[in-house]
């Protein structure tokens, strides 16, 4: 079971806007910045967002993060399906002195 | 820009050890933090420890305390980690990054970026 909650699904349709939530508490959301990866079939993950809103430089601007209160989300607008992967939230959390993952969602481009 | 080359896959007997190691290049490896992640088949990622170099101090998950082992060659740029007394559930991907850590007024920001290949070790009888 992973620290942080995400649905194990999502999708959409091409040009579509979707968005994927992240489930945490006081000690890792509520208190830490998120962070985003992307994960292709059969790839390494890749860091989308960092710093809850923050796009590394290649990351295309359909990709942005938020966060407010314990959960956070990640929105894809203009739906490609290359978007089609695994997508994973991660955070610090302050009672297990590390970093913790979600679940991860699967996201299928219809 | 750094890039990290893991090596390759392992197949491992129940309650053996295996040793993976994370080559980086670009930028100055001592300065780096280098976590290791894993992911077990249809799992989510999951952290097992980090290692500074330039401090040669290893941090390390809860879970993972009693078995786990990170250590880095600052001759060579690589880092090692070694689980030992595996079992069935450590069968999964293992991939190591460099990690991004940073504290701003109590408010940890932090992030891995990039992440190697990552190194499939099986455990089976």
């Amino acid at each position: 079971q992973s620290v942080l909650t995400q649905p194990p699904s999502a999708s959409g349709t091409p040009g579509q806007r979707v968005t994927i939530f992240c489930s945490g508490s006081s000690s890792n959301i509520g208190s830490n910045t998120v962070s985003w990866y992307q994960q292709l079939p059969g790839t390494a993950p890749k860091l989308l967002i960092y710093s809850d809103n923050q796009r590394p430089s290649g990351v295309p601007d359909r990709f942005s993060g938020s966060k407010s209160g314990t959960s956070a989300s990640l929105a894809i607008s203009g739906l490609q399906s290359e978007d089609e992967a695994d997508y994973s939230c991660a955070a610090w959390d302050d009672s297990l002195n590390g970093p913790v993952f979600g679940g991860g969602t699967k996201l299928t481009v219809l | 820009q750094v890039q990290l080359v893991q090596s390759g896959a392992e197949v491992k007997k129940p309650g053996s050890s295996v040793k993976v190691s994370c080559k980086a290049s670009g930028g100055t490896f001592s300065t780096y933090t280098i976590s290791w992640v894993r992911q077990a088949p249809g799992q989510g990622l999951e952290w097992m420890g980090r290692i500074i170099p330039i401090l040669d101090t290893a941090n390390y998950a809860q879970k993972f305390q009693d078995r786990v082992t990170i250590i880095a060659d600052k001759s060579t740029s690589t880092v090692y980690m070694e689980l030992s007394t595996l079992r069935s559930e450590d069968t999964a991907v293992y991939y190591c990054a460099r990690e991004y850590e940073g504290v701003v007024f109590g408010v940890v920001t932090n992030w891995f970026d990039p992440w190697g290949q990552g190194t499939l070790v099986t455990v089976s009888s």
